[in-house]
């Protein structure tokens, strides 16, 4: 039982790139969201998925795209990175209805 | 929208000393979870205790306890007999108490607790 990871764990792009993050759980869990996270704001919401197939904006969707095909996967794309979108990324994971949070281990990721 | 205001963006305590750390909510809901996740240098979330906004009494876990005054708005960890793995980042957070799939958590913006010998 792997929980949830995320690949890759570094990613350095240039501006105008794009890449997409990886996100896979184990867990059976419904609802699979996206965060980042910047020094002095705390984690943001950017999407999130309470099932496959249905996916909503968070706090800070724009310059992200997300799809959910399935119950294991939750990727996040950049489509044109820019270095405003230099951060640490988290992948989260919960039960319908449940209270507990389950996160992967981040993806530090650079813009230039 | 909720919103959950951290005060004290770094802390210092002693080792074996006690620790408080505040944490302010907004919300016009009246069922709700709220936690504390810490964040050490490993980048690892890890949740440290929640607490049920229905439950008057207070969230204790092991060395960690809150104190929940629900209508103050008001969550605050206390860490007794700090050690020095207790060195992270300490985030306050909210989700509205649903129980289908579409609640949210939103953070503070941590408080960073450095242990010292």
């Amino acid at each position: 039982n792997a929980g949830v990871t995320q690949t890759p764990e570094f990613q350095v792009l240039k501006t105008g790139q794009s890449m997409t993050l990886q996100c896979a759980q184990d867990m059976n869990h419904e609802y699979m969201s996206w965060y980042r996270q910047d020094p002095g704001m705390g984690l943001r919401l950017i999407h999130y998925s309470v099932g496959a197939g249905i996916t909503d904006q968070g706090e800070v969707p724009n310059g992200y795209n997300v799809s959910r095909s399935t119950t294991e996967d939750f990727p996040l794309r950049l489509l044109s990175a820019a270095p405003s979108q230099t951060s640490v990324y988290f992948c989260a994971t919960r039960l319908a209805g449940g209270y507990e949070q389950y996160f992967g281990p981040g993806t530090r990721l650079t813009v230039t | 929208a909720q919103t959950v205001t951290q005060s004290q963006p770094e802390m210092s305590v002693q080792e074996a000393e006690t620790v408080t750390l505040s944490c302010t909510y907004d919300t016009s809901e009246n069922n709700y979870y709220l936690f504390w996740y810490k964040q050490p240098p490993s980048r690892q979330m890890i949740l440290v205790i929640r607490q049920e906004a229905y439950k008057q009494q207070n969230a204790t876990e092991n060395r960690f306890s809150v104190n929940f005054q629900k209508a103050a708005k008001s969550f605050s960890l206390k860490i007794s007999d700090s050690q020095l793995g207790d060195t992270a980042m300490y985030f306050c957070a909210f989700m509205v108490f649903n129980t289908g799939t579409a609640s949210k958590l939103t953070f503070g913006t941590g408080t960073r607790l450095q242990v010292t010998l």
